[in-house]
């Protein structure tokens, strides 16, 4: 069974530019959820993707957007970096319905100048 | 909405002493529940988790943690640190919003091992 995996580890970015953010969620989940974890802080749901579609967001701007492909994989976009967007960005898989429990990849560290 | 609370920011304990996180919750449902770990630079590990039935669940590791639903409270504990426990803990609840099932954490509590 693989689990969830998130490329790349580590990114640096200047304020105003755009990064993608990507995904695989382990085999056989079929949902995924993006989280932003600044530093000492607890992660926070920015949104969620369910056959192709959002399926509901956290607080967050339309400046957050992701994508989810056949294969369940995703993508996180963000674009207009800010520097509160520095943060470990957290990808997690899980099955729609119960149990709920959600499975986290190892993260993106984005740090933006 | 729901909140969780880790009123503990960080805890040192010796390698062999016991061991109690303390997380409390607000949800006007019966709650999801669940305890993850994150060591340095790295994502979540679910420790355990609590839907139903049993208060005590049992989890990895040697955790284990009691759902007291009229303190909303879910307590993570275990008889026995060792000191490559040292890691933050995140407390979380599991709540459907607009659509989805999202996770809300808590702030986390570091626990620090001395040897």
């Amino acid at each position: 069974e693989t689990g969830v995996t998130q490329s790349p580890t580590h990114l640096i970015k200047t304020r105003g530019q755009q990064v993608t953010l990507r995904c695989s969620s382990q085999s056989g989940h079929n949902t995924v959820s993006w989280y932003q974890q600044a530093l000492g802080q607890g992660p926070q749901f920015i949104f969620q993707y369910y056959r192709e579609e959002e399926n509901g967001r956290g607080n967050f701007p339309p400046r957050f957007s992701g994508l989810q492909f056949p294969n369940y994989s995703s993508e996180l976009n963000v674009n207009a970096l800010e520097l509160d967007d520095s943060a470990l960005y957290l990808c997690a898989s899980s099955l729609v319905g119960p149990p709920y429990e959600q499975y986290f990849g190892p993260g993106t560290r984005l740090t933006v100048t | 909405a729901q909140s969780v609370t880790q009123p503990d920011i960080h805890i040192t304990v010796s390698e062999g002493a016991s061991l109690e996180l303390r997380c409390n919750y607000s949800y006007g449902a019966t709650p999801y529940l669940f305890w993850y770990v994150q060591s340095p630079g790295q994502g979540l590990q679910l420790l355990l988790k609590y839907f139903s039935g049993d208060t005590l669940v049992q989890g990895i590791k040697g955790f284990e943690a009691e759902f007291k639903r009229s303190q909303s409270s879910f307590n993570l504990r275990k008889p026995s640190v060792h000191w490559s426990d040292a890691a933050e803990y995140f407390c979380a609840v599991g709540a459907r919003g607009a659509g989805s099932y999202q996770l809300t954490f808590g702030k986390g509590t570091k626990l620090s091992v001395i040897p």
